[in-house]
């Protein structure tokens, strides 16, 4: 079973391009989320979708948008990167218990 | 803001020892979660507990819920070095109707042969 799968798993842009990160989970869950990690700061979220059709900002949202495409998909763009974005991105779903979380493999994103 | 702090941030043990990591915070959690996250992969869940007081087991690792329900602990018996990786407790609780979910900073674990 392929769980939740992220693309791409790395990227490098330049200050000021813009990048969509893919994420899709075929467990029929209705909640997703993309947090990102950085050293010493544990896992950060940015946004969250509780069910299709909505979508709502978690701690750390200025710079991203998201797009809740279906069930299935929640994507993660930046419009304009900057150096302070450079992160690793995890997906994320969940249909049962609140704190159980299915992540994806992760995106490493760097932004020079 | 709801902090989890967990203790150590790194430990380096000898394949065969006893070891335990906290997950301590001010506020109360609806529930807790344990993870395990390998390099370049993304966190596992291995365990969740709810109930002030509860012990679950998984095999050689032992974890804990406090009685108040703010903190946690995470024992592990002969530790191998299958065992490496990062730990993450996570707490869930309701905020504004949305369940959410606070990581800690982790425990990185070497288990050396």
């Amino acid at each position: 079973n392929a769980g939740v799968t992220q693309t791409p798993k790395f990227q490098v842009l330049k200050t000021g391009q813009s990048m969509t990160l893919q994420c899709a989970q075929d467990m029929n869950h209705n909640s997703m989320y993309w947090y990102r990690q950085d050293p010493g700061m544990g896992l950060r979220l940015i946004y969250y979708s509780a069910s299709e059709g909505t979508t709502d900002k978690g701690e750390v949202p200025n710079g991203y948008n998201v797009s809740r495409l279906n069930k299935r998909e929640f994507s993660l763009r930046l419009e304009s990167a900057a150096p302070s974005q450079t992160s690793v991105y995890f997906c994320a779903s969940r249909d049962g218990h609140p704190g159980e979380l299915f992540f994806g493999e992760g995106s490493r994103l760097t932004v020079l | 803001t709801q902090l989890l702090e967990q203790s150590p941030q790194f430990l380096s043990i000898q394949e065969g020892e006893n070891l335990t990591v906290y997950c301590n915070s001010s506020s109360v959690f609806s529930s807790l979660q344990w993870y395990r996250q390998e390099p370049g992969e993304g966190p596992v869940l291995l365990v969740t507990v709810v109930t002030g007081g509860e012990v679950k087991k998984l095999k050689r690792l032992t974890f804990q819920f406090g009685d108040a329900r703010k903190d946690s602990s995470l024992h592990i018996t002969a530790a191998q070095p299958g065992d490496t990786g990062l730990y993450l407790c996570a707490g869930a609780s309701n905020s504004g109707g949305y369940q959410k979910v606070t990581f800690g900073t982790g425990t990185k674990l070497q288990v050396i042969p």
